[in-house]
């Protein structure tokens, strides 16, 4: 079974300081790897992806990536309150890869409260 | 936009009863996925399927079937519904490129109470 480990929190960050959340696989033939942000009562947004070793930025957005750590990361700069959701750390599982579909394996999310 | 409706915000069954859950997307996705999403347990792959009338097992098929005879409609079944299918269920398409990774868009789910 493919595993993917997240600190469910609550994390609480002060506005304006970085967010950093954290996220370990097991399996490590995993190629890609997502972030996906949801509000509560609210469903899952992909806000990053990531394949290759290292940091891919979007705006206030960091994506970190260690394959040979099974360890990814993301990083929010600037917090807002704005920014308080759920992260959810995905997984593409080749299991599900049938056809060109991309199934996933979530993590089980960790909640994120920025403090004015 | 692309969007993935879903055909009821909340649903409550009794157990026994059979469930039709459904989802249906309006930008041509080859690729629609069924998944449930528990406090403490996350979300969870049930079923998906990469074209009409083909369809792939999940981590938790067990008690749910699913049926696409229509790319646009995905519909997930619960045969005989039980207490422990309550849950938020999330239907989700992805274009479906080979292997290219397509973004999954997620529908505003149904959560179902199953008495």
């Amino acid at each position: 079974q493919k595993e993917v480990e997240q600190n469910s929190g609550p994390l609480s960050v002060p506005e304006g300081a970085i967010a950093s959340l954290n996220c370990t696989y097991s399996d490590r033939g995993s190629q890609s790897f997502f972030w996906y942000r949801q509000y509560s009562g609210k469903s899952p947004e992909l806000i990053m992806f990531i394949y290759s070793n290292g940091d891919k930025e979007d705006g206030r957005f960091t994506a970190q990536l260690n394959k040979a750590s099974q360890y990814v990361s993301l990083l929010i700069r600037d917090s807002q309150p704005s920014d308080s959701a759920t992260y959810l750390c995905a997984v593409k599982n080749l299991m599900y890869s049938g056809g060109g579909a991309d199934g996933l394996t979530f993590g089980k999310g960790t909640h994120l409260i920025i403090q004015p | 936009d692309v969007k993935v409706t879903q055909s009821s915000r909340y649903l409550v069954k009794r157990t026994g009863e059979k469930v039709f859950l459904e989802c249906v997307q309006d930008m041509d996705h080859e690729n629609m996925f069924w998944y449930r999403q528990d406090p403490g347990l996350g979300l969870r792959l049930i079923y998906f399927s990469y074209d009409v009338k083909m369809k792939e097992k999940g981590d938790i098929p067990e008690g749910y079937s699913v049926s696409r005879e229509k790319k646009e409609r995905f519909s997930l079944i619960l045969e005989s519904a039980s207490t422990n299918q309550t849950s938020m269920y999330l239907c989700a398409s992805s274009l479906g490129q080979g292997d290219s990774y397509n973004e999954q868009f997620f529908g505003p789910g149904t959560r179902l109470t199953v008495l």
